[in-house]
């Protein structure tokens, strides 16, 4: 089984400020897929493919890595940004999801 | 537009059985792989199991492997996962989610919760 990390665990990020979230995997994986978890609601889709953005995704966000690391990147906080997200790898069963960065705003 | 809308959660006892079903709309289901994932109260996701578009592949967490099964009839639209030998680590929120292989999961229900206790 593919172990994924994600750090930081929490965060708080001031508006304009440029956020960091990181994945790394156990093993090499093809790609990560991102989803984002507001409280109360269903995941949804956030970037695939390591950095490709979802349908209705703002292009402040951004993906990257390869192998074993992997990061989202949001170039300007936003309050609406404010969430959980998650990595996921679909390169093996099982497939795995992170422990996710719960982002707030500061 | 897409709609997953999953039911038959409840609270059940240890060892007892469930079955969730998951109802798609807006899509052609028989094109798609689908898959339940869960969410224990405050905690994160877990993918639970998967089931090809024609049901020839099937995989499952080794956590409810021999105790929970995938299933689905494309005629109805409907996804199934059939739940034995429950637990109290088993209480969550299940959802129902679409993908392609093992693509991303692209739509997702809005959950059915789980709970089980005496």
């Amino acid at each position: 089984e593919i172990v994924l990390t994600q750090s930081p665990t929490t965060m708080a990020a001031s508006p304009g400020e440029k956020v960091t979230l990181t994945c790394r995997a156990s093993s090499s994986v093809s790609y990560m897929h991102w989803y984002q978890q507001r409280s109360g609601t269903s995941p949804k889709l956030w970037i695939y493919e390591t950095s490709k953005l979802a349908s209705g995704v703002p292009n402040r966000f951004s993906g990257s890595g390869s192998g074993t690391s992997y990061s989202l990147t949001i170039n300007s906080m936003e309050t609406e940004d404010a969430a959980t997200y998650y990595c996921q790898q679909g390169s093996s069963y099982p497939l795995t999801f992170g422990s996710g960065t719960k982002l707030e705003i500061k | 537009e897409v709609q997953l809308v999953e039911s038959g959660g409840g609270l059940v006892q240890p060892g007892r059985s469930l079955k969730l079903s998951c109802v798609a709309s807006g899509f052609t289901f028989s094109n798609y792989g689908m898959n339940w994932i869960r969410q224990a109260p405050g905690k994160g996701l877990e993918w639970v199991a998967y089931i090809s578009s024609g049901s020839s592949y099937i995989y499952y967490a080794e956590t409810v492997k021999g105790r929970f099964t995938i299933s689905r009839d494309n005629a109805k639209n409907t996804l199934y996962l059939q739940m034995t030998s429950l637990r109290s680590e088993d209480t969550a929120l299940y959802y129902c989610a679409r993908s392609r292989n093992s693509g991303p999961f692209d739509y997702w229900g809005q959950g059915v919760m789980v709970t089980v206790s005496s």
